[in-house]
């Protein structure tokens, strides 16, 4: 079975200062991970996502990830936060060998971003 | 190109009343996925179509909820009779690569209900 666990409900960080939010995965097969992000009263956004190949991923946003299979995490950061980044963020992932795309998401984490 | 639509943004209703949410996906997406997101929690499953079958409804609370997708198109979400619990946000979401692996999901903005 596969699981996401996102490490802190709740970040707070200040205006340009570094963003790291965490995710750690569990897969038996070769995972494809993806960052979403959700601003109030809104859907999900498509940040990045990871398949294949390179293992640093670059969305948008000024965000990027790195795929670390040896610890099974996939971090997303931002070298310098801005107020519009205050926002609820989800890790998800979905199986490499599945034809059902299902995704199993994180339980969030809200982003805080002080002037 | 346009996104995935819902409707509508905002429901209330009593519990034991019935509720129908609907959802179009983006065009030439054969795959459809509702999903209920609790506040705090991250969205759940629900059910999945492709086209206009269901590959998926195993967290699908069938004794009260059913879905369709008839023409393999626009899709409706129904509850009847609804509980306090299933006050949430209904995400709708699509993709388009059936015969590939990797399916990037789109979302659209959401029905948030509330149960009272």
């Amino acid at each position: 079975a596969q699981s996401v666990t996102q490490l802190g409900s709740h970040v707070s960080v200040s205006e340009g200062a570094l963003v790291l939010l965490r995710c750690n995965y569990s897969s038996s097969v070769p995972p494809y991970l993806f960052w979403y992000v959700q601003y109030p009263n809104q859907g999900l956004q498509l940040l990045l996502k990871y398949t294949t190949g390179a293992t640093l991923v670059k969305g948008i946003n000024g965000f990027e990830a790195e795929f670390k299979k040896s610890e099974t995490s996939f971090h997303l950061t931002k070298p310098s936060a801005h107020m519009s980044d205050a926002a609820e963020y989800f890790c998800a992932v979905q199986s490499g060998s599945s034809n059902t795309g299902k995704l199993i998401f994180g339980q969030g984490t809200t982003l805080q971003v002080k002037p | 190109e346009a996104g995935v639509a819902q409707s509508p943004r905002y429901k209330i209703i009593e519990k034991r009343q019935s509720v129908a949410f609907w959802c179009n996906p983006i065009s030439g997406h054969a795959t459809l996925y509702w999903y209920q997101q609790i506040l705090g929690q991250g969205p759940k499953l629900l059910i999945q179509f492709q086209n206009n079958g269901v590959v998926d409804d195993s967290q699908l609370p069938k004794d009260r909820f059913s879905a369709e997708r008839l023409k393999g198109v626009d899709s409706t979400l129904k509850i009847q009779p609804a509980k306090l619990e299933d006050s949430a946000v209904y995400l709708c979401a699509s993709s388009f690569l059936p015969g590939q692996q990797e399916k990037t999901q789109y979302f659209g903005p959401g029905t948030r209900l509330l149960v009272l």
